[in-house]
């Protein structure tokens, strides 16, 4: 059973709505990720908070919006998205210094914009 | 060229069959090898970690050749539970994991 949680598991929205994906990881881990995986891509990865501090953002527009309150939780806010931003939406979490190379996925968020 | 690349697949195989993957990465200055198992509509989740000595682990046998930048993975007596799709994955230059498309295997009986 993944100690990473995911909510919603499923999101249809329009192209106007604002809308939020909820992770929660409940490993004690101190980094998060988000990912974005489409049909017949490799997951991308789209931003990293490492101790509660965004250490990457791989160029994702800024209809995408994340956010971390403390280290168990993290957010992407959606507004404004595209059809093309169709995808599922995998949440992470690691322990920094910990087994290398070993993350933790969330169920995922599959999102269809209309 | 992609940064990970393996061969989509999907490899259809009966049971007790031994096969194989391959992956090949474009980065030489790649640390550290992983291969991931997604299985269908649901999350990937570590499978083994590989070392430039190859290691093994029950009937997963992963390899690494630095040299010619592929990864490979060995599964024998294919069992049906073994079908998924299989991520290779080498962490980039800031550490992160950067993940292949994926190969997807189906064990049949």
């Amino acid at each position: 059973e993944t100690g990473v949680t995911q909510t919603p598991r499923h999101l249809v929205m329009g192209m106007t709505n604002k809308k939020s994906l909820k992770c929660e990881q409940h490993l004690g881990h101190n980094a998060m990720y988000w990912y974005k995986q489409s049909a017949k891509k490799p997951l991308e990865l789209m931003f990293v908070y490492s101790l509660e501090e965004r250490v990457e953002n791989n160029s994702v527009p800024s209809r995408f919006s994340p956010e971390c309150p403390n280290s168990s939780h993290l957010f992407l806010h959606l507004h404004t998205l595209q059809p093309e931003d169709s995808a599922l939406y995998l949440c992470a979490s690691s322990q920094i210094g910990g087994v290398r190379g070993e993350q933790f996925f969330g169920p995922g968020t599959r999102l269809t914009v209309l | 060229r992609k940064e990970v690349e393996q061969d989509p697949g999907p490899f259809n195989v009966p049971e007790g069959a031994t096969v194989a993957f391959n992956c090949t990465y474009s980065n030489s200055a790649s640390q550290s090898f992983f291969w991931y198992r997604q299985d269908c509509r649901k999350e990937p989740k570590l499978l083994m970690s590989v070392y430039s000595s190859g290691n093994e682990d029950g009937r997963f046998t992963a390899q690494l050749n630095r040299a010619s930048q592929y990864i490979s993975l060995l599964i024998r007596d294919s069992k049906l539970s073994d079908s998924a799709t299989y991520l290779c994955v080498v962490t980039g230059n800031t550490g992160k994991l950067i993940f292949g498309q994926g190969t997807t295997l189906q064990v049949k009986p």
